[in-house]
């Protein structure tokens, strides 16, 4: 079974900085895109940023490009989302999601980030 | 970007009744990689449609999509309660990944 977890979310300050975890079992990790997308209390989704296979191709959502970091460690079979710069429109769900291409298959359960002072 | 505008915002239906969804992309989605997703309260969201038309591993056929281009089109054949939800377009060609605002589907 495909299992994706999160970790990291909080109560965070505007200006602060976090880091989202996220760990994959029952699938090879390091042969899927990985993204995380978020969901703001009550609204729809959003694709916040992609990596590649093997690291060497991100892609991010202009309004989080140059404060969030994508990256991953297939050896620990782990995402990871460093969140700096926090502002209160950040405030959402965050999923880790796998990708077979760009084609999101499967989502973890989410973990929720609260920016505000 | 490609703006995906869904509609209705709200669809009221009983459970054996047939549905259409529609998702009107800004400009023509390439390769017509357009998915669609279900999300029920407090749960992730679940692939249905991907490739426009193709079911996902498990999904019933009572779920089909259509469509190419810039228009596209989630269908119930006949509602059960466990449909009733949330459903999402995507479209996952063109960096960034965009999806819909969402419809509804709600017991009337």
């Amino acid at each position: 079974e495909v299992q994706l977890v999160e970790s990291g979310g909080g109560l965070v300050q505007p200006g602060g900085s976090l880091r989202l975890s996220c760990v994959g079992s029952g699938f090879t990790f390091s042969s899927y895109w990985m993204n995380w997308v978020r969901q703001a209390p009550g609204k729809g989704l959003e694709w916040v940023a992609n990596i590649k296979q093997d690291g060497s191709e991100k892609n991010y959502l202009d309004s989080v490009r140059g404060r969030f970091t994508i990256s991953r460690d297939n050896a620990e079979k782990s995402l990871f989302l460093q969140m700096n710069n926090l502002r209160p429109e950040d405030t959402a769900v965050y999923y880790c999601a796998g990708a077979g291409g760009w084609l999101i298959e499967n989502w973890g359960q989410g973990t929720l980030l609260t920016v505000t002072s | 970007e490609i703006v995906l505008t869904q509609s209705p915002g709200t669809l009221s239906l009983s459970p054996g009744e047939r549905a259409t969804l529609s998702c009107r992309a800004s400009q023509s989605v390439p390769k017509n990689y357009l998915a669609w997703y279900q999300q029920k309260p407090g749960q992730a969201p679940r692939l249905l449609i991907y490739d426009a038309s193709n079911r996902a591993t498990g999904i019933p056929d009572r779920f089909s999509g259509g469509g190419s281009g810039t228009d596209f089109t989630l269908t119930f054949s006949r509602l059960e309660p466990d449909d009733f939800a949330v459903f999402y377009c995507q479209q996952y060609a063109t960096s960034p990944l965009t999806f819909g605002g969402g419809t509804k589907v709600e017991i009337k």
